[in-house]
């Protein structure tokens, strides 16, 4: 089965740009991820999609970052302005369903560079 | 909230020999899961094995396997027989139900040849 696909893979842009991430997850999953990793840490949830409602965007900052997940499928993630400190690597991944008994599934990521 | 505690940043290991790598965790929660995922040079993250924590047996997966301690809230990692496509990134994960999942900062293994 094909897995979680992301792109671009890299992205370089200067601070203030705007910025966007695209994820199609594998077919048939209903829950969405989208996870920032800084360098030399764990990745952190951004947002999380149940079909194509949002389950938890607690710590997406809301005032630059935004995330839809249109016909419950492909999401995209979108950063504006974009900041130093938003350089890192954005994961999208899926599950089949909510719940801990489902695998997570991560796609290769997207990494950005602001300069 | 949840914290996960990896002490070493890097480690590295002799091809066919056996590493562990260690996870600590700290958590008010009784109902919780336990992971263990690879992120090689590609960036996926992959994962490797599983723990529920309400389950005393270690869990195992082939040349993986994990020494979980529940009231020490040590999760340690052994892979035996090390291959050179072992080196990568380890992160250790813990999951509050249903999908609240926080990270440590890794360990990077390197396997020698």
């Amino acid at each position: 089965e094909a897995g979680v696909a992301q792109s671009p893979r890299y992205k370089i842009i200067e601070k203030r740009q705007s910025v966007a991430f695209w994820c199609n997850p594998i077919s048939g999953h209903a829950t969405l991820y989208w996870y920032q990793q800084i360098l030399g840490q764990g990745p952190k949830l951004l947002i999380q999609f149940q079909n194509n409602g949002v389950v938890d965007d607690s710590q997406l900052p809301k005032d630059r970052f935004s995330a839809e997940r249109l016909k419950g499928v492909d999401s995209t993630l979108k950063i504006q302005p974009a900041k130093l400190e938003d350089s890192a690597v954005y994961l999208c991944a899926s599950s089949l369903v909510t719940g801990s008994k489902n695998p997570m599934f991560f796609g290769s990521g997207t990494q950005l560079s602001v300069l | 909230a949840q914290t996960v505690t990896q002490s070493q940043p890097e480690m590295s290991v002799q091809e066919a020999e056996t590493v562990t790598l260690s996870c600590t965790y700290d958590t008010s929660e009784s109902n919780y899961y336990l992971f263990w995922y690879k992120q090689p040079p590609s960036r996926q993250m992959i994962l490797v094995i599983r723990q529920e924590a309400y389950k005393q047996q270690n869990a195992t997966e082939n040349r993986f396997s994990v020494n979980f301690q529940k009231a020490a809230k040590s999760f340690s990692l052994k892979i035996s027989d090390s291959q050179l496509g072992d080196t990568a990134m380890y992160f250790c994960a813990f999951m509050k139900p249903p999908t609240e999942l926080t990270f440590g900062k890794g360990t990077l293994l390197t396997v020698n040849p």
